[in-house]
């Protein structure tokens, strides 16, 4: 089935661990995306990427870092994480840049830094 | 600041009646403006774009209104179904950019 894949689904950190979380689409969008969703804030922009090897900062980047080595994949990492970065991560991609035909999510990694 | 604002409350309106969600926006000039269906555990889906010259837009029981004078988009769902129960999200980019900022959304719960 065509759309976003995010890997993992849940995990659960120490304070201080680094991880990666892996976002794959295949529908060749050239725009991706990584929210964070957290009670009361709605989706807040970390990270983003205008196409290949391209990275910008969203509203909220710092504490991540991200890369986008392969077109249908765009790569979150966290060096050190803290308890602040609990939250839900969703990725996202858009075939244009004005999300003319709207964003495509995944479906969520549920992180808890404790 | 640049917000968006969409009624925290849950709306809770009985089957078949007209659902209807508002989303206003302070110190922006939105380009374009989007509506999400997001369902508990799962990520938004989109349901429908409309820009800014544009006053409506329609899919199936969806339409989708905006007022760029009053800064207010209204969303409606016609014949509503329990089915229909999700949290709706509005979302706004402005021309040049590519940051949707997200409102927080509104809960609809629709009684059988």
């Amino acid at each position: 089935n065509a759309g976003v894949t995010q890997t993992p689904k849940f995990r659960v950190l120490k304070t201080g661990q680094s991880m990666t979380l892996l976002c794959a689409q295949d529908m060749n969008h050239e725009y991706m995306y990584w929210y964070r969703q957290d009670p009361g804030m709605g989706l807040r922009l970390i990270h983003y990427s205008v196409g290949e090897g391209t990275t910008a900062k969203g509203e909220v980047p710092d504490g991540y870092n991200v890369s986008r080595l392969k077109k249908q994949n765009f790569l979150l990492g966290l060096e050190s994480a803290a308890p602040s970065q609990t939250s839900v991560y969703f990725c996202a991609s858009s075939y244009d840049g004005q999300g003319a035909y709207g964003y495509t999510f995944g479906s969520g990694t549920r992180l808890t830094v404790v | 600041s640049q917000k968006i604002e969409q009624n925290s409350e849950a709306l809770n309106i009985q089957e078949g009646k007209t659902a209807t969600l508002t989303c206003n926006y302070t110190n922006y000039s939105p380009a374009y403006l989007q509506w999400y269906r997001q369902d508990p555990g799962r990520g938004p889906v989109f349901l429908l774009l409309i820009r800014e010259n544009e006053k409506e837009k329609r899919k199936e029981r969806l339409k989708v209104t905006f007022d760029t004078t009053l800064k207010q988009s209204l969303f409606h769902i016609t014949a509503s179904q329990p089915a229909d129960s999700a949290t709706y999200l509005c979302a706004l980019v402005a021309s040049g950019t590519y940051k949707y900022i997200f409102g927080t959304g509104t809960r609809l719960k629709v009684l059988a």
